[in-house]
Formats: C-alpha cells, sequence, structure tokens
C-alpha cells in the first residue's frame, strides 16, 4: 500500500502549551494538502487545507506551514486544550483531476492537564 | 447540514462471506471516495466516484468493487471476505473538483471471523 502505519509518534504537552506536528510527504508534484484529527471510535474531521502556492494558511487556533522545498507540512496548535488530544493526519492529493489522498501515519497528540 | 452518513456502524462477517457497505455524502456533495483503515497500513485509498462513474482507483484486489448512485450516494462491496479485511472502512465525500475538503464519515467496523 502507499500508506505506512506502522508506527505512531506521540506527542505529550501541557495544557495551554502550543503544539507542532510535522509531517513529510511523498510527491514533489502534490498540489493540496489537508490536516484531519481522528478521535476514537470517530472518522478524520477535517481540521484546515492548504493549495502549493501557500506556504502558510490559518484558522482558528491552527496554522499550517507548507515548505515544498523539503516536502514538509506542519501544523500548529495554540493554546493546546485537553480537547485537542486525537490523533492528527497529513494528507496529500498528488494531484490530477482526482480526490485521491495519500495519508501519512499519523502523530498522537496527548495533552496533559 | 447533515455530514456523511455510513451504515451500518458494525458488522461481523464471516470468510467467504461477501458484505456491502453504504455511504450517503454531504447533501450537493457529488464526488464519493472509500479508504480503508488498519492499524497496520494506516488510512489507504480504496477508490473513488464521481457523477456515478468511478474516477480512480487504489491497489486493491478486484474482490473490492463499488459504485454510486445518481444520487451520489456510494456502495461498497467486497467478496471472497478474508481474515485481514477485517478493518475500519472509511467514506469521504466532496463537491467533485480536485482540492477540495474532503468530510469523512465514521466508517465501518467490518470484523472477519
Amino acid at each position: 500500500g502507499e500508506s505506512v502505519g506502522l508506527h505512531l509518534p506521540t506527542l505529550s504537552v501541557q495544557e495551554g502549551d502550543n503544539s507542532i506536528i510535522n509531517c513529510a510527504y511523498s510527491n514533489s508534484a502534490s498540489d493540496y494538502f489537508i490536516w484531519y484529527k481522528q478521535e476514537s471510535g470517530k472518522g478524520p474531521q477535517f481540521i484546515i487545507d492548504i493549495r502549493s502556492n501557500m506556504d502558510k494558511r490559518q484558522g482558528q487556533r491552527v496554522t499550517v506551514l507548507l515548505n515544498k522545498t523539503v516536502k514538509h507540512l506542519s501544523l500548529q496548535i495554540a493554546a493546546t486544550q485537553p480537547g485537542d488530544s486525537a490523533v492528527y493526519f497529513c494528507a496529500e492529493n498528488s494531484g490530477g483531476a482526482t480526490n485521491k489522498l495519500i495519508f501519512g501515519t499519523g502523530t498522537l497528540l496527548a495533552v496533559q492537564p | 447540514k447533515a455530514g456523511v452518513t455510513q451504515t451500518p456502524r458494525y458488522l461481523i462477517k464471516t470468510r467467504g462471506q461477501q458484505v456491502t457497505l453504504s455511504c450517503s455524502p454531504i447533501s450537493g456533495h457529488r464526488s464519493v471516495s472509500w479508504y480503508q483503515q488498519t492499524p497496520g497500513q494506516g488510512l489507504q485509498f480504496l477508490f473513488e466516484y464521481f457523477s456515478e462513474t468511478q474516477r480512480n482507483k487504489g491497489n486493491f484486489p478486484g474482490r473490492f468493487s463499488g459504485r454510486q448512485f445518481s444520487n451520489s450516494r456510494s456502495e461498497m462491496n467486497v467478496s471472497t471476505l478474508e481474515l485481514g479485511d477485517s478493518a475500519l472502512y472509511l467514506c469521504a465525500s466532496s463537491f467533485g473538483p480536485p482540492n477540495q475538503p474532503q468530510h469523512f464519515g465514521d466508517g465501518t467496523r467490518l470484523s472477519i471471523l
């Protein structure tokens, strides 16, 4: 398969701190990227997206940064709350007339009260 | 606005049987994609349907098939079930053109005995 999901990295932060979740994507031709949050027993929830003609996009408490030179995405969450605890996935659309997404392995964010 | 609805939420089948899963997209969405999620392989793309046509297909055997109806609802079918087909099957919908946000349902948990 195209998604390698063997080991889930964990990021542990204190409530109120800022979190940074990183992702390396695979295809230099990818032109659209999405961050998802997945809580236990639920499907992935859309957080924020960014197109390849941008290098930064901000939402409510979240910022996504895109570095095309090194094929790297990051998701910054400000003032992390216990409700942010979940697995976070980055996904890339490798271009063309399709909505096929390739997902990263995921990062478990654990927020300590 | 209702989200993506997947039925059933849980299914238990035995090897050799077949199964049909259903997905109702968000109203107005014409693209439906299916993904398989397992602990070992992560999230993997199965196929995408747009306007009742398969637009893209992932690297899965022919036992996995799908279709889309004129109202954009989609079904996927797995025949001759194997133990390795045990997974969470997720459906995502979007308006249709590439590089638009895709929104997921909560999935169908399929267990093969």
